[in-house]
């Protein structure tokens, strides 16, 4: 069965950085798109950044545009998100999500369960 | 980028019908896709495409799309289906994906 298992959450302090990954498992890694998602507390879901299968291609979101850089290991079935000069209004939690492959969807059909990011001084 | 907007608040009575929608300019280009989400868990794709289900998903819960307004559609709401909703699609570049604000079921 599909597992995604994120991981690196935390409290960190305003500008520092933190690195997010997610374990994958149950699929074939290589073969799909992967995505950030996240959520502040008490909010809705704010989609943060994309990668494609073989890492060619990564848009992300304006709000973290510059700051945060995601990778992928297809060796090791995992997914990373560099986040840097953090700010108080990222705190959130971070879910890895699957991309379904179905080309111009947007479908994320499997999701982590979590990890939460808090930034605070 | 798009905006996808959702009502923030829908009830229904147990075992009736409830339409839960996503306007924006981007659903008249993309299929939307909605998702479950229960208090302290991740998010469920529960809709997807034309009008899919993902394995494990009741058949009591359908898609619709017409013009900018996609819909989600539960008949015969369980209370079970008390949660949050989101519907999300790609936005107007095609390469960034944009959600609804989500929209809160409550089944009375």
């Amino acid at each position: 069965q599909v597992q995604l298992v994120e991981s690196g959450g935390g409290v960190v302090q305003p500008g520092r950085s933190l690195r997010l990954s997610c374990a994958a498992s149950g699929f074939t890694f290589s073969s799909y798109g992967m995505h950030w998602v996240r959520q502040a507390p008490g909010k809705g879901l704010e989609w943060v950044v994309v990668i494609s299968y073989d890492g060619s291609n990564k848009y992300y979101a304006d709000s973290v545009k510059g700051r945060f850089t995601i990778s992928r290991d297809n060796s090791k079935n995992t997914l990373s998100l560099q986040m840097n000069s953090l700010r108080a209004e990222d705190t959130a939690v971070f879910y890895c999500a699957k991309d379904g492959g179905f080309g111009e969807a947007a479908v994320f059909d499997y999701w982590g369960q979590g990890t939460l990011v808090t930034v605070s001084s | 980028s798009s905006e996808l907007t959702q009502d923030p608040a829908v009830s229904v009575a147990l075992g009736q019908t409830v339409r839960i929608t996503c306007q924006g300019d981007s659903l008249r280009s993309y299929y939307a896709s909605w998702y479950q989400q229960k208090p302290g868990q991740a998010p469920v794709l529960v809709i997807y495409g034309k009008n899919n289900r993902p394995s494990g998903i009741p058949d009591r819960f359908s898609g619709s799309s017409s013009g900018n307004t996609a819909s989600l559609t539960i008949t015969g709401a369980q209370a079970e289906d008390e949660a949050d909703y989101y519907c999300n699609c790609r936005d107007s570049s095609g390469n960034h994906v944009v959600f609804g604000g989500g929209t809160k079921l409550t089944v009375l």
